[in-house]
């Protein structure tokens, strides 16, 4: 499981309070990613790291923000959740020390419930 | 630009029978490809990749999938599907190495009747 742990597994939040999902590894890995996974669209890429300080967007990042001030924790946040956030967020590393180098690995996910 | 097309959003097999779940992708460059499955409420586990080592790949649980490049696909298919095989899995590709981003198919879900 690439050492990847998700913290809350569960929240229930009301509207326009601010979320904070935290992603933890503890292999070292250079590059973590939050995808949400809603019904009909598989999992779709929110923001992705590629070392400590350095993020970048990915195909849904309106909503969300994300920080890295350390190797192994990876932080979503929802400044002010809506109800459209309403969904499964999984977390994953990238391995790059074996071919294809490219292999991710998801964390448990965390299942966010917006009221 | 990448991206994957999984033609069926489900798929319903019975007992001993075989499996075929289909992918096509695009791909601007020579791509990775892999096949994820999720059981009921829990995470993705890897079923298979292709890396350009081989064009028939096997993976865990008696699944493999061939890449067809002319065909532009990656189906996944099981000679004998058991009750076990009940998931959604998932078609995903990457086209560069150095990007490190996946680009995930929309899910095929799949029924075993017993």
């Amino acid at each position: 499981d690439a050492g990847i742990t998700q913290s809350p597994r569960h929240k229930v939040t009301e509207t326009g309070t601010p979320v904070t999902l935290r992603c933890h590894q503890t292999e070292n890995h250079r590059y973590m990613y939050w995808y949400r996974q809603d019904p009909g669209h598989g999992l779709r890429l929110i923001h992705y790291s590629y070392g400590v300080k350095d993020t970048d967007k990915g195909e849904v990042s309106d909503g969300y923000s994300v920080s890295r001030s350390k190797t192994e924790d990876f932080l979503l946040t929802l400044e002010s959740a809506t109800s459209s956030q309403t969904s499964v967020y999984f977390c994953a590393i990238t391995d790059t020390k074996r071919e294809p180098y490219n292999e991710q690995f998801f964390g448990p996910g965390t299942r966010l419930t917006v009221l | 630009a990448q991206s994957v097309t999984q033609l069926d959003s489900h798929v319903s097999v019975s007992e001993g029978t075989p499996v075929l779940l289909r992918c096509n992708y695009s791909s601007s460059y020579s791509p990775s490809l892999f096949w994820y499955v999720q059981h009921p409420n829990k995470g993705l586990q890897l079923l298979l990749k292709y890396t350009s080592a081989a064009t028939l790949v096997k993976g865990i649980n008696g699944f493999e999938a061939e890449f067809k490049k002319s065909e532009t696909s990656f189906h996944l298919t099981k000679p004998s599907a058991h009750m076990s095989d009940a998931a959604e899995y998932f078609c995903v590709v990457s086209d560069d190495p150095g990007a490190n981003n996946l680009f995930f198919g929309t899910g095929t879900r799949l029924t075993v009747i017993p």
